[in-house]
């Protein structure tokens, strides 16, 4: 089946460290991945997403590239500000149709200044 | 609207009452999702509804819960006879398919807590 794991958290950094935000993941085929973000008291937002093998999705400053060799989707930033502080997480959709995310267990990170 | 909205925004029930959550999706959106994220579980998918198709309820936890989507928009997630243990948020979203990475939407959520 489809699954996703990320590096346990928390993690907490200080403001203008580089940060990374490891996720792998299996599934059949070419699944499409995303990074989606939750800042305190609000909703799911989708940060970036990739579609195929070395895609690099980007956004606000974060990277993160389709690895299919190592079946990974690590987030990147190379200097994180106090807004940053969410929880991040991980998930793919098989490719083709409407079809469920499988979402990884989310990563809290906080920033101090 | 410009994007998935959800009712109420919070809802407090007695163990034992039925609720009803209601998820306004994207206009033009084909496909909607109904997910439930809880500290214990995560975010987990409960059912997803496309098109004119039969839903996927493959995610959902026990018969007492139930979705309906009318006219191909709207949609309310029912729970009967609710236990504590449902206690979560939960979230819609929709995307629209057809589209290369039918990303999806997520609306704010409804947290639900069963005394």
């Amino acid at each position: 089946g489809n699954s996703v794991t990320q590096m346990e958290g928390p993690v907490t950094l200080s403001e203008e460290a580089f940060l990374t935000i490891n996720c792998t993941y299996t599934a059949t085929g070419y699944p499409s991945l995303f990074w989606y973000v939750q800042y305190p008291g609000e909703g799911l937002q989708l940060l970036l997403k990739a579609t195929k093998a070395d895609d690099k999705g980007s956004n606000k400053g974060f990277e993160a590239t389709y690895r299919k060799e190592t079946t990974s989707f690590h987030l990147e930033k190379g200097s994180v500000q106090v807004s940053d502080s969410a929880v991040y997480f991980c998930a793919l959709t098989p490719r083709g149709g409407a079809q469920k995310l499988v979402f990884g267990q989310g990563t809290r990170l906080t920033i101090n200044p | 609207g410009a994007g998935v909205s959800q009712s109420p925004s919070n809802k407090v029930t007695e163990k034992g009452k039925d609720v009803e959550l209601r998820c306004d999706p994207i206009s033009g959106h084909t496909a909607l999702y109904w997910y439930r994220q809880s500290l214990g579980q995560g975010l987990e998918f409960l059912i997803y509804f496309q098109g004119n198709s039969a839903p996927d309820k493959s995610g959902l936890p026990s018969d007492r819960f139930s979705a309906e989507r009318t006219g191909g928009s709207v949609s309310t997630l029912t729970i009967q006879r609710t236990q504590q243990e449902d206690s979560a948020v939960y979230l819609c979203a929709s995307s629209l398919v057809g589209t290369e990475t039918d990303t999806q939407y997520f609306g704010p959520g409804t947290r639900l807590t069963v005394l």
